[in-house]
C-alpha cells in the first residue's frame, strides 16, 4: 500500500505565475484534504473532498485559490498571479471514513512552493 | 471555533530522559477527536495517535503514553527514555464532529513543539 504522494516537490515561481500541484491519495480513501503550512507552524485547513465533491473551504483560500478532484482519486490545487505571501509548504491529506468524524489523516511529502 | 495551544515551543532533552508535550484544547463540540503527529526533519508529517473524546482511557505504546484529561481540556503526550531519533516537531491537533453542520473532519493543528534530544 503506498502512500499519499504529491507533486512536484518543490516548485520556484515568479510572482504572478499560474502554478497547479497534484495530490495521489492512498488508493482505497474517499477523502482528501488540503492543508498549507508556513514556517515555524502548523499546517492550516484549505479545503476538503469526499469523493469527487469539494464539501469545505476555508477562508484562507481566497479566489486566486481553486481546488479539483475530478474522478474522486486524485486531485490538483491551483494558484493563479502568485504572490511572494503564497510561499508555503502545501500538504494534502486522505483518510477513509464516511460521516462527520474526524478520523486519521494520512499525509504526503508536500510540496514546497517558493514565489520570487 | 477550534482552538489547540501548544505552549512549550522548544524543548531539549539529553538521551533516556522522559518528556511531557503538552496540549490544551478548546471546542464547543460534544464529540471531538484528538490526535497527536510527528514532522522529523524530513518533512512528512506522521500519524501517531487518535482519541475519541468519550473515551478517557489513557494509552501506552512502548515509549509513548498519552493521558487526556477532558476536565481540563489537555491532551497530553510523553516520551518515555528518548532517542535522538525522536528529535522532531510534534504537532496536536482537533477534529470535530459537527454533524450539524461543515465539520467533515478538518484538523486544526497547534504551532508544534520542537523537540531535540541530545546524545
Amino acid at each position: 500500500d503506498t502512500g499519499v504522494s504529491q507533486d512536484p516537490r518543490h516548485k520556484i515561481t515568479k510572482r504572478g505565475q499560474n502554478v497547479t500541484f497534484r495530490c495521489d491519495p492512498i488508493s482505497e480513501h474517499n477523502r482528501l484534504y488540503w492543508y498549507r503550512q508556513t514556517l515555524g507552524q502548523g499546517p492550516e485547513f484549505l479545503t476538503y473532498f469526499q469523493n469527487e465533491a469539494q464539501l469545505e473551504k476555508s477562508r484562507l483560500l481566497s479566489d486566486r485559490f481553486s481546488a479539483e478532484r475530478p474522478k474522486g482519486s486524485f486531485s490538483t490545487l491551483e494558484i493563479q498571479r502568485t504572490e511572494q505571501g503564497d510561499s508555503a509548504m502545501y500538504l494534502c491529506a486522505s483518510s477513509s471514513r464516511t460521516g462527520t468524524a474526524s478520523y486519521e489523516q494520512y499525509f504526503g511529502p508536500g510540496t514546497r512552493l517558493t514565489v520570487t | 471555533a477550534q482552538k489547540v495551544t501548544q505552549a512549550q515551543t522548544e524543548i531539549s532533552v539529553v538521551e533516556k530522559e522522559d518528556v511531557t508535550l503538552d496540549c490544551v484544547y478548546e471546542t464547543r463540540d460534544t464529540t471531538y477527536y484528538l490526535f497527536w503527529y510527528k514532522q522529523p526533519p524530513s518533512g512528512e508529517l506522521v500519524f501517531l495517535i487518535r482519541r475519541n473524546s468519550f473515551d478517557e482511557q489513557n494509552e501506552i505504546s512502548g515509549r509513548y503514553s498519552w493521558n487526556f484529561q477532558k476536565s481540563t481540556s489537555s491532551f497530553n503526550f510523553t516520551i518515555t527514555a528518548s532517542q535522538v531519533v525522536d528529535s522532531a516537531v510534534y504537532f496536536c491537533a482537533l477534529g470535530g464532529n459537527n454533524a450539524g453542520g461543515t465539520s467533515y473532519g478538518k484538523l486544526t493543528f497547534g504551532q508544534g513543539t520542537i523537540l531535540t534530544v541530545h546524545p
